[in-house]
Formats: C-alpha cells, sequence, structure tokens
C-alpha cells in the first residue's frame, strides 16, 4: 500500500548529540514537510520541499536540518543546537499540482532527551 | 493564511450526528477550507475540503455558509473510533504547508 513511513517510532537523544529522523513515502509526491507538535498544540512547520535538492525554511527551522537528495526520501536531523527538542515529530507529503491536494502524514517520531 | 476558529472541545454520544463548527471571517475568495483529524498518537488524517458548495464523501460532510465565514463538518453516526481532534485549516494559494491551530477535541461516548 502507498503511504509514508517514518522511522524510528521512539527516539532518545542524549545532550549535545545529533539525531535524524526518517520519512520515506512512495506515493511518487513532490512535496514534503515536517513538522513539530508539543503536548495539547497544533502542528507547527519546520522545512518543506518542493523538489530533490530544494528545501525551504518553516516557522521554526533553527535547531534542524533536512537533505532532499531523493523524491522518496526527507530525512531531518535534530542537531545538539535545539535546546529543547522533545516533541513528535510529523512528516507528511502531497502532490504539487495546485496548493489544494490533501497532505498525507506519517504516524510520527515521539523524541525525547535522556 | 486566514485564521479559524474552533470551540477546544466537544461531546457526542454514538450513533449521533456531530456538527463540528469552524468560523473564519477574513476568509478570503481563493482560500480552500480543510478538515483534518488526528487521533492519538497517530499522524493528522484528510477529512475533507471544498470551497463554496457543500461536499459530501465517504468519511464526512462540509456544508459552507453562502458567506463563506464559517463552516461545519457533519459526521452522520458518531463512532468512538471518530474520538480524534478536529481541525479547520484554511488554504489560500500562497505557500503549500498546513496551518494548524489547536483544533476541536471531540468525545464519543456509548
Amino acid at each position: 500500500d502507498g503511504g509514508i513511513t517514518q522511522s524510528p517510532k521512539y527516539l532518545f537523544r542524549k545532550e549535545g548529540q545529533n539525531v535524524t529522523l526518517s520519512c520515506e513515502q512512495n506515493l511518487n509526491h513532490d512535496a514534503m514537510y515536517w513538522y513539530r507538535q508539543d503536548p495539547g498544540q497544533g502542528l507547527r512547520l519546520i522545512y518543506y520541499s518542493q523538489i530533490v535538492n530544494d528545501f525551504q525554511k518553516g516557522d521554526i527551522a533553527e535547531g534542524y536540518s533536512v537533505s532532499r537528495e531523493k523524491k522518496e526520501s526527507f530525512p531531518l536531523t535534530v542537531t545538539s543546537a535545539q535546546k529543547n527538542p522533545t516533541a513528535f515529530y510529523l512528516c507528511a507529503s502531497s502532490p504539487l499540482t495546485g496548493t489544494n491536494g490533501p497532505q498525507h502524514f506519517g504516524d510520527g517520531t515521539r523524541l525525547s532527551i535522556l | 493564511d486566514a485564521k479559524t476558529t474552533q470551540p477546544n472541545s466537544m461531546e457526542s454520544n454514538e450513533e449521533e450526528p456531530v456538527h463540528l463548527p469552524c468560523n473564519h471571517s477574513t476568509i478570503s475568495g481563493t482560500d480552500y477550507i480543510h478538515w483534518y483529524r488526528q487521533l492519538p498518537s497517530q499522524g493528522p488524517e484528510y477529512v475533507i475540503h471544498g470551497l463554496t458548495s457543500n461536499v459530501n464523501n465517504r468519511m464526512a460532510s462540509l456544508a459552507i455558509a453562502e458567506d463563506r465565514k464559517s463552516s461545519t463538518l457533519i459526521l452522520h453516526r458518531a463512532t468512538l473510533r471518530d474520538a480524534a481532534v478536529y481541525y479547520c485549516i484554511l488554504r489560500g494559494n500562497s505557500g503549500y504547508a498546513l496551518n494548524f491551530g489547536k483544533g476541536t477535541s471531540l468525545l464519543v461516548t456509548p
């Protein structure tokens, strides 16, 4: 079945450590997104990419980095510069044709600090 | 994107219809109205979207006011699996990301 796969489901980070969250999609979508969700809050955009080898910062990009080397993959690195990384991270994708097609989400990665 | 206002929470009995309201008084003529829902510990799931006319799909119906300043998501028969946070989002032509607010937390009781 087509969909978005995020891994791992749970991740723990030590102080000063960089961690990378995986996001893979087999929907042949051009656009991919990373959101962060804190408890009881809505989603906030970290980064998005409309095409391979190109990406743009969202509202809260500081302390995060991404790459888009393949259409199917959009990994997110949470760097040691992100001082409050504990959150639920969600990856999404959508077609690029128009801006009103639905976004498809993965099941998220929950990141915690050790 | 323009802002939406939703009640923080609503409660419904199982097998009853549910009407989830959304106000968007500053909506522009090109903004689509999208609804997503999020079950606990899962990613959001697309429900329905529309521009001016009412829309129906297998999950729900979307009723849009004539002046487009408000809309209502209708679940025809609530089930326990419909308990989730429901987000009403306006999506214009600029930008591709979705602007999620806090949504409405729907509780369904047997």
